[in-house]
């Protein structure tokens, strides 16, 4: 059963436009989202994340939007960039009940087209 | 190094064999997780330690593995008489103390290839 779902294996987007990504979980108990962007042969590292007492959360070209109702998240990306093609992981915790497991998706592949 | 750190980097092993990877966490992270990704799969968790609590298995796929911590110091997961289905990257995460909004630090992984 899973969780935390990324419907879309792959997304390519040109250079320059908004990349969206998005997120879909299951468990109403997740109070606390986050995206990691992995690059081949590295380890995930930490984007963003964004508190369910939030809708948004903005960090420089990359926000995060959470809509508690639809319990679907997205992250927008303006302007892509090249470097910005990579894997990009949705996960998902009940932090506030002291659960620290975090729950990943399966990622989405985006490419950033010149 | 700052980092959380593993190895090996690669480990190709015959299937049968018994093979251990292991995890160097960053100091003072009081968490360590294990996950594992193959091919074309999103990040799989295995085993969960926080700090001298029991650890939750509740992720690992069979009783072949097995993951060990003492303390807050390293880790070492083993796959016992592998099969290929086990060849994926093993990837090790850290995170501060808990009730931190900390998130997780990744080491860059093990990548095993069961022949």
């Amino acid at each position: 059963d899973q969780q935390v779902k990324q419907n879309s294996p792959s997304l390519s987007v040109q250079e320059g436009r908004i990349s969206i990504l998005n997120c879909d979980y299951t468990n109403s108990m997740f109070d606390y989202f986050l995206w990691y962007k992995k690059y081949p042969a590295e380890g995930p590292t930490f984007l963003i994340s964004i508190s369910s007492i939030k809708d948004k959360n903005e960090d420089g070209r990359f926000t995060v939007f959470l809509n508690k109702s639809a319990k679907h998240l997205s992250l927008h990306i303006v302007p892509s960039q090249p470097g910005d093609s990579a894997v990009y992981f949705c996960a998902a915790s009940r932090f506030m009940n002291r659960d620290d497991k975090i729950i990943f998706g399966k990622g989405t592949r985006l490419h950033i087209l010149p | 190094g700052a980092g959380v750190s593993q190895s090996p980097s690669n480990k190709v092993t015959e299937k049968g064999k018994d093979v251990e990877l292991r995890c160097d966490p960053i100091s003072g992270h009081t968490a360590l997780y294990w996950y594992r990704q193959r091919l074309g799969q999103g990040l799989e968790f295995l085993i969960y330690f926080q700090g001298n609590s029991a650890p939750d298995k509740s992720g690992l796929p069979s009783d072949r593995f097995s993951a060990e911590r003492t303390g807050e110091s390293v880790s070492t997961l083993t796959i016992q008489r592998t099969q290929q289905e086990d060849s994926a990257v093993y990837l090790c995460a850290t995170r501060p103390p808990i009730f931190s909004t900390d998130t997780q630090y990744f080491g860059p992984g093990t990548r095993l290839t069961v022949l």
